[in-house]
């Protein structure tokens, strides 16, 4: 069975970067999508960005110049990170398997919280 | 940017109840609308994709329906587990969410 599992820093800085990493078993990540999705509290939901299989990426707009997504094939990870963070990025993350049709969004990990604070 | 409105917000209802969640989008999402379930503390869980395609595992009393803009979940007879918060991902264009709906027992 697929898994993702997010991992990284619950607490950082204002202006500094988020990097989180999303570690999957079960699949390897250089066959569909891998996407990274956040939770306000509130629970507004926003869809951040995927990586493909062959690297390619694509980005919200809204983050299009704070974000990058990468991975590490060798170890079947993917990461994320999200320059000048502010109190607003304050959120859950998760990242799923974000391929397309029936493939989007149908494995997710538990989720990350990370809060932007000095 | 297309926008997801999710009714109602909050929903009571009790164990053996027919219960139906909505999202109307703010155009044609053709058909590309999933529902999920989230309960506190775990990875969210697909339970249809495609408006009416019911995930592997998932019972039967859940399905989905719509066309155009609007979309259903129904859950036919609620039972003890399934108080949760729902939320629906359209991914016609981009990807955006409804607010989410949260089953409380009443």
């Amino acid at each position: 069975e697929v898994q993702l599992q997010e991992s990284g820093p619950g607490l950082v800085k204002p202006s500094q970067s988020l990097s989180l990493t999303c570690s999957v078993t079960g699949y390897s990540i250089t066959s569909n999508y891998w996407g990274w999705i956040r939770k306000f509290p509130g629970n507004k939901m926003e869809w951040m960005g995927y990586i493909s299989y062959s690297g390619s990426t694509s980005y919200n707009p809204s983050l299009k110049s704070r974000i990058s997504i990468t991975r590490d094939t060798s170890k079947n990870q993917f990461f994320l990170q999200l320059n000048s963070v502010t109190t607003e990025d304050t959120a859950t993350y998760y990242c799923a398997r974000w391929g397309y049709g029936s493939y989007r969004g149908d494995y997710w990990g538990q989720g990350v919280m990370v809060t932007v604070s000095s | 940017d297309i926008q997801m409105t999710q009714s109602p917000s909050f929903l009571s209802a009790s164990v053996g109840d027919r219960v139906t969640i909505n999202c109307k989008a703010s155009q044609n999402i053709n058909k590309y609308l999933n529902w999920y379930q989230q309960k506190l503390g775990e990875a969210p869980k697909r339970l249809i994709y495609n408006t009416n395609n019911l995930q592997t595992g998932i019972p039967s009393r859940f399905s989905g329906s719509g066309s155009g803009t609007d979309y259903t979940l129904t859950i036919s007879s609620l039972q003890p587990e399934d108080f949760a918060t729902y939320f629906c991902l359209q991914h016609n264009s981009l990807n955006t969410f409804g607010a989410g709906t949260k089953l409380e027992l009443k």
